[in-house]
């Protein structure tokens, strides 16, 4: 099945700098890959992704790059504020019918400092 | 309701004892989603219906759990003969097949 590695587990920057985190996966079929924010102790919410069509994809101040050879793909947040701190988890899925299971990493907590 | 609604929010019971949990998805997914969230880490799946029909259950640990939704709406997940690991947070998702999944504030248990 589906192996998703994040780095890293927790990441602190400095309000306005950029943050980056990145994700590996293992099933080259996989081609669609969220990133999803949780807030403590709130639901997990979308805030961006990506399909394998594409190598790049943007949204105000978040980003998502895809490298398909390398099976990996990273999250950038530009001009960081401090409601950007919580933990945020990438994902890959097959979208075909019957497989379609979201497989997370393990997260990691981002910390905006003042 | 406007989103994802799961019931109980806190659910502590002692070991051994039967759970069911629930999960109210949003009006018109088709597609429904189990996952467990232990501190610290990424939701993990457990089981996916498409419809009415479990398209994949292949992340339910053992068959002590168990999982329905017979009307291709709300959802039940049954836990039989908890134990302390079971201990976790589990979230419901629902979304329209393959995309973005909706959420809820999952239901929080605790065996003691």
């Amino acid at each position: 099945g589906e192996n998703v590695e994040q780095h890293p587990s927790t990441l602190s920057v400095q309000e306005g700098d950029s943050a980056v985190i990145k994700c590996t996966y293992s099933d080259s079929a996989s081609n669609y890959f969220p990133w999803y924010k949780q807030e403590l102790g709130k639901r997990p919410q979308l805030i961006i992704d990506i399909r394998s069509n594409v190598g790049e994809k943007k949204d105000q101040r978040i980003a998502v790059t895809l490298n398909k050879t390398a099976k990996h793909f990273s999250l950038h947040i530009t001009e960081t504020q401090p409601e950007d701190s919580a933990v945020y988890f990438c994902a890959a899925s097959r979208t075909n019918f019957g497989n379609e299971k979201l497989t997370f990493g393990t997260g990691t907590r981002l910390t905006i400092i003042p | 309701g406007a989103g994802v609604s799961q019931t109980p929010s806190n659910k502590v019971t002692e070991k051994g004892k039967y759970v069911e949990l629930r999960c109210d998805p949003i009006s018109g997914h088709t597609a429904l989603y189990w996952y467990r969230q232990s501190l610290g880490q990424g939701p993990e799946f457990l089981i996916y219906f498409q419809g009415t029909g479990a398209a994949d259950d292949s992340g339910l640990p053992n068959d002590r759990f168990f999982a329905v939704r017979p009307e291709g709406s709300v959802s039940t997940l049954k836990i039989q003969r908890t134990e302390r690991g079971d201990s976790a947070m589990y979230l419901c998702a629902s979304g329209y097949g393959p995309g973005e999944l909706f959420f809820g504030e999952g239901s929080r248990l605790t065996v003691l």
